[in-house]
């Protein structure tokens, strides 16, 4: 069966330090990634989604970054976060198609 | 025009009352349609797909209306169980598209 790894489950970093949160899934091959974020009380935002090793979209101009080094790995980095880098972190696989979304358990961010 | 909207809520309700939620969607081209549910401070987990013929799971009844761009959520017979956010997904060309979600409280 599938399953997806997201870490860490929390995190505290100060403003103008990098950042870097790893998502890998097991089980399952070329699955479309996807990187989203939820500030407190707000809904899903999605941030980049792939559909192969190296091919990232971006959806929302900002200080982050995502990578995809490995088909089954996906990377969100920012160099310097901001107090409004806060949030909820999710990443979330499916496969190729019109299948549903699987969500990894999340990273809470908070910038102080 | 957000491109997923939702009823905003919340919906507070008693115990065994039938609740419905809607989402429209802006973009015609859309593929598929799912609803999620969010348990405070977790991730989504997937309630249900939603299929232009209608589909049921228990309580649970989802619609589509491809012509009108609208999807529904019915839950008949709440349980204090079902309180929590639900989101509506609309997916086009592998882009997820969250609705902002609505908020149910079930009250004893």
């Amino acid at each position: 069966s599938q399953t997806i790894h997201q870490w860490p489950a929390t995190l505290v970093q100060p403003v103008g330090s990098p950042l870097s949160l790893e998502c890998t899934v097991e089980g399952t091959s070329n699955p479309n990634l996807y990187w989203y974020r939820q500030a407190a009380g707000r809904g899903l935002q999605l941030l980049f989604y792939s559909v192969g090793i190296g091919q990232i979209s971006s959806e929302v101009p900002q200080n982050l970054s995502a990578s995809r080094p490995q088909d089954r790995q996906f990377i969100l980095s920012s160099k310097k976060l901001l107090l409004s880098d806060s949030g909820f972190y999710l990443c979330a696989w499916s496969v190729p198609g019109v299948t549903p979304l699987h969500f990894g358990n999340g990273t809470r961010l908070t910038v102080t | 025009r957000k491109e997923v909207e939702q009823d905003p809520g919340p919906f507070n309700v008693p115990e065994g009352a039938t609740v419905a939620f809607n989402c429209t969607y802006s973009n015609s081209a859309s593929q598929s349609f799912f609803w999620y549910r969010q348990d405070c401070r977790k991730e989504p987990k997937l309630l249900m797909p939603v299929y232009s013929s209608g589909n049921e799971d228990g309580r649970f009844t989802a619609q589509l209306n491809r012509a009108s761009q609208y999807i529904s959520l019915l839950i008949r017979d709440s349980k204090l169980s079902d309180s929590a956010t639900y989101l509506c997904v609309v997916n086009i060309d592998n882009d997820m598209r969250f609705g902002a979600g609505t908020r149910l409280t079930v009250k004893p």
